[in-house]
């Protein structure tokens, strides 16, 4: 049974560039979260989907950052342009029926990102 | 606002027990659960427990609700250096959505 999968597991850039994360939920899971994780901040919830649907997108930094999820089964989150201060590991996490609150979330392994 | 806090470090003898502590504010939690994030790889759901249960057991890990207090512990009996890593706490916010929101991390340290 396949987990969450993310990629790139790793990705270093130049400031300004724009950056795309993947994420690929397990099948059959109909919420799918993105996290960042830094030392400063811990861990933060940037934005949800339900089938597809953002929910609630109050955790994104700011304008430059952006999310999408064309279908059940991949979704991005897109950094454009990114800054020195975006690097932190980014966790997709996917869960179903998360509204009852029995069904766990399963994170991916992270993508370690560094805009130097 | 919610609000989940953990002490930052904790350093046993293998072999000892653990216990890793959290609070949390939100009264509407309905479910709390234990995370636990290995070096350089995602969070790893360890236990849960729903909020009218006071105890629930799982092989080594014990976990004891409070919920008077608003307290959530994990005990890790006869901690090994495998289960040296980082514990999350996070409660469910069923009024809000169904977000989880996460504790900083414990980071449990088992010395030989």
């Amino acid at each position: 049974d396949a987990g969450v999968i993310q990629s790139p597991r790793h990705e270093v850039t130049e400031m300004g560039q724009e950056v795309t994360l993947r994420c690929k939920p397990i099948s059959g899971h109909d919420y799918l979260f993105w996290y960042r994780q830094t030392m400063m901040r811990g861990l933060e919830l940037l934005i949800y989907f339900n089938n597809n649907v953002p929910i609630d997108d109050s955790g994104m930094p700011e304008d430059r950052f952006s999310a999408k999820m064309p279908n059940a089964s991949f979704s991005t989150l897109k950094i454009q342009p990114s800054e020195p201060r975006d690097s932190a590991v980014y966790f997709c996490a996917s869960s179903w029926g998360s509204r009852q609150g029995n069904q766990p979330q399963h994170f991916g392994d992270g993508t370690r990102l560094s805009i130097l | 606002g919610e609000d989940v806090e953990q002490s930052l470090f904790l350093s046993v003898r293998e072999g000892d027990s653990s216990v890793i502590n959290c609070t949390y504010t939100d009264s509407s939690s309905t479910y709390l659960y234990w995370y636990k994030q290995e070096p350089g790889a995602g969070l790893q759901l360890l236990t849960y427990i729903f909020s009218n249960m006071d105890m629930k057991q799982d092989q080594r890990l014990t976990v004891l609700l409070n919920k008077k207090d608003k307290h959530l512990s994990l005990r890790i009996a006869d901690t090994q250096t495998g289960d040296s890593a980082i514990y999350f706490c996070a409660e469910f916010l069923y009024n809000q959505g169904g977000k989880l929101i996460f504790g900083q991390g414990t980071e449990l340290s088992v010395k030989p």
